[in-house]
């Protein structure tokens, strides 16, 4: 199985800071399409998972822009712009090339 | 709107079974694939079963922690996803989310096992 290792497991911001969560892959996450089936999800406190970020890089419909998804291959990064307090939970990256797994996640809270 | 709405789960003792259900709408149903993800308390995100379309022959795709023991299956004309839990255990004791492709998320039914 394909294992993504998330970093950090915890990441403390101040509203408005900026921040970066990794996500690692034991393999290549190209697939022989050409697509990389990479997702990042957030899950808010008591709530279900919600897509936030597919194919990468692009932004799911009704998400602020101030989610951004990069990388190729096996290392990928979500980066949130100004973070808000509504942003608060924890982030997984989810892989669906090969069998899907997901990363450990992200919990992201108010410094 | 998408809506994905689950029932069925409950508290059952181990060894017991359960059947769980998805009702889907305000998206092409047939159209998707649709997976089963579970998530223990206090722990993160696991992928249990996937069922894919009609074209890819509803072909079917199991955790190895579940394999053998549930069954995920569809009803296009109602617009159902279903997962069967045999043989439970403690260990599968967990909220239990659908998921459209991973786009589309239920809000999610407990599932406990307990003696």
């Amino acid at each position: 199985d394909v294992v993504l290792t998330q970093t950090p497991p915890t990441l403390s911001a101040t509203i408005g800071q900026s921040v970066s969560i990794s996500c690692r892959s034991s393999q290549s996450l190209l697939h022989s399409n050409g697509n990389t089936y990479l997702n990042w999800l957030l899950q808010r406190p008591g709530q279900p998972p919600q897509l936030l970020i597919y194919l990468v890089s692009r932004l799911e419909s009704g998400v602020p822009n101030r989610f951004s998804g990069s990388g190729s291959g096996t290392d990928f990064t979500l980066k949130i712009s100004g973070v808000e307090a509504e942003d608060l939970g924890v982030y997984y990256c989810v892989q669906s090339t090969h069998a899907p797994t997901f990363g450990g996640g992200t919990k992201l809270e108010l410094k | 709107a998408v809506q994905l709405v689950e029932s069925g789960g409950g508290l059952v003792q181990p060894k017991e079974s359960l059947k769980i259900s998805c009702a889907a709408s305000g998206f092409t149903f047939s159209n998707a694939a649709m997976y089963w993800v579970r998530q223990a308390p206090g722990k993160g995100l696991e992928w249990v079963a996937r069922i894919r379309t009609k074209p890819n022959n509803y072909a079917t795709y199991y955790a190895d922690s579940v394999k053998g023991r549930f069954t995920i299956s569809r009803d296009d004309s109602k617009s159902m996803v279903y997962l069967q839990m045999d043989n439970l255990k403690t260990e599968d004791t967990a909220m239990y989310y659908c998921t459209a492709t991973g786009t589309y998320w239920g809000q999610g039914v407990m599932v406990t096992v307990s003696s």
